[in-house]
């Protein structure tokens, strides 16, 4: 079982490069969100989707996009790189109980240079 | 909005004794789940427990269970007979049982280290 799926694992980017993160899940979980860890803050919900096609922010939504155009994949869109987005970035999934865990992938360590 | 605060950034225990995280958490719902989460150094995120607020009775996985306090907002987790693999950051959560989405609120994290 593959689970949750993030990649790549270590990115570099200059200030001012976009990218995209790319998350996908195989559980047929109906949520799916990003979320960012730093120091000494926990992890921080960036964006969040209920559903293919519904998507919605987060407590840190700015600089970031995100679209879902399928159950499986959630990409995080980095329009324009930030010192400031240095961080560690999560991807999770969940059925839409509440109660039910959220599977998280292993994270992307991205430094904006 | 929903906080969540662990007061202890660093905490430490021999092996084999017990040791307990604290968390606290500030909402106005009352239909809720709270989570511990433990982050090794892989970096994965692991769940260790979960509470759910309808429920007086503590949680309880093994090792690790959970004193809910729903009045006073308190959610510790204990971790007793403390092993190496215990090590990491532990992270506390909470999830709105009124919301859509996969939205947990996390404290800032605890790092438990565990003496040989």
């Amino acid at each position: 079982n593959a689970g949750v799926t993030q990649t790549p694992k270590f990115q570099v980017l200059k200030t001012g490069q976009s990218m995209t993160l790319q998350c996908a899940q195989d559980m047929n979980h109906e949520y799916m969100s990003w979320y960012r860890q730093d120091p000494g803050m926990g992890l921080r919900l960036i964006h969040y989707s209920v559903g293919a096609g519904i998507t919605d922010q987060g407590e840190v939504p700015n600089g970031y996009n995100v679209s879902r155009s399928t159950t499986e994949d959630f990409p995080l869109r980095l329009l324009s790189a930030a010192p400031s987005q240095t961080s560690v970035y999560f991807c999770a999934s969940s059925y839409s109980v509440s109660n039910t865990e959220a599977f998280f992938g292993q994270g992307t360590r991205l430094t904006v240079v | 909005a929903q906080t969540v605060t662990q007061s202890q950034p660093e905490m430490s225990v021999q092996e084999a004794e017990t040791v307990t995280l604290s968390c606290t958490y500030d909402t106005s719902e009352s239909d809720y789940y709270l989570f511990w989460y433990k982050q090794p150094p892989s970096r994965q995120m692991i769940l260790v427990i979960r509470q759910e607020a309808y429920k007086q009775q503590n949680a309880t996985e093994n090792r690790f269970s959970v004193n809910f306090q729903k009045a006073a907002k308190s959610f510790s987790l204990k971790i007793s007979d403390s092993q190496l693999g215990d090590a990491a950051m532990y992270f506390c959560a909470y999830r709105s049982a009124l919301e859509y989405g996969n939205k947990l609120v996390f404290g800032a994290g605890t790092i438990l280290r565990v003496k040989s």
